[in-house]
């Protein structure tokens, strides 16, 4: 099985755009999680979908947004960016939602913002 | 709420050296526990993890991990660590009911030959 994959790899914007990151699970799987690397702040959970529904929101600002198609493939947004925005965004896969199935991480999107 | 600790930033060791990377949590409820590795400009990739059972767990890449609920600690070792274990280590927690990683902050693991 092809593994999770996220689209593009790499993204350069300016402060005030928007951007939209892709992301395709690993076929089977429903669950859909997103998250922010930082180096001063970690890895830290966006949000959450399972079968086109949000189930879970991390404490981000409303300008971060997403959500899941039928296919079950996953696209998250962010709008009016930020310097801090800067990150790499990496997407997670599961088969199923609860915490005893393992999550397929990407490879991630480095967005750097100017 | 639900927080992740780890005690160590950045861990050099000498290649074939046993080490240990500590993770503290704390939690009111119950949680799975997890490590995961990350090489550069990689994802995730998870070590191993604790659901229930024996509180010792071994992973992949000769690592494992022992669960003390006691002490709320989900250490991770290995015996003897070569240079291709050099890699940013997470410990992180989910909720038995949930599907939301708490992450620590990473921990630098740097394999000196």
């Amino acid at each position: 099985k092809a593994g999770v994959t996220q689209t593009p790899r790499y993204l350069i914007k300016t402060r005030g755009q928007q951007v939209t990151l892709s992301c395709s699970p690993i076929s089977g799987h429903r669950s859909v999680s997103w998250y922010q690397q930082t180096p001063g702040q970690g890895l830290q959970f966006l949000f959450e979908y399972f079968s086109e529904t949000q189930r879970n929101k991390g404490n981000f600002p409303g300008r971060f947004s997403g959500r899941q198609f039928s296919n079950s493939r996953s696209e998250m947004n962010v709008s009016t960016l930020e310097l801090g925005d800067s990150a790499l965004y990496l997407c997670a896969s599961s088969p199923l939602a609860g915490g005893d199935n393992e999550q397929f991480f990407g490879p991630g999107t480095r967005l750097t913002v100017l | 709420a639900q927080s992740v600790t780890q005690l160590d930033s950045q861990v050099p060791v000498f290649e074939e050296a046993p080490v240990e990377l500590r993770c503290n949590y704390s939690s009111s409820v119950s949680v799975y526990l997890f490590w995961y590795v990350q090489y550069p400009n990689q994802g995730l990739q998870l070590l191993l993890k604790y659901l229930s059972g024996s509180t010792l767990v071994k992973g992949i890449n000769g690592f494992e991990a022992e669960f003390n609920k006691s002490q709320t600690s989900f250490h991770l070792r290995k015996p003897s660590v070569h240079i291709s274990d050099t890699a940013e280590y997470f410990c992180a927690v989910i909720l038995i009911t949930g599907n939301q990683f708490y992450f620590g902050t990473g921990t630098s693991l740097t394999v000196i030959p």
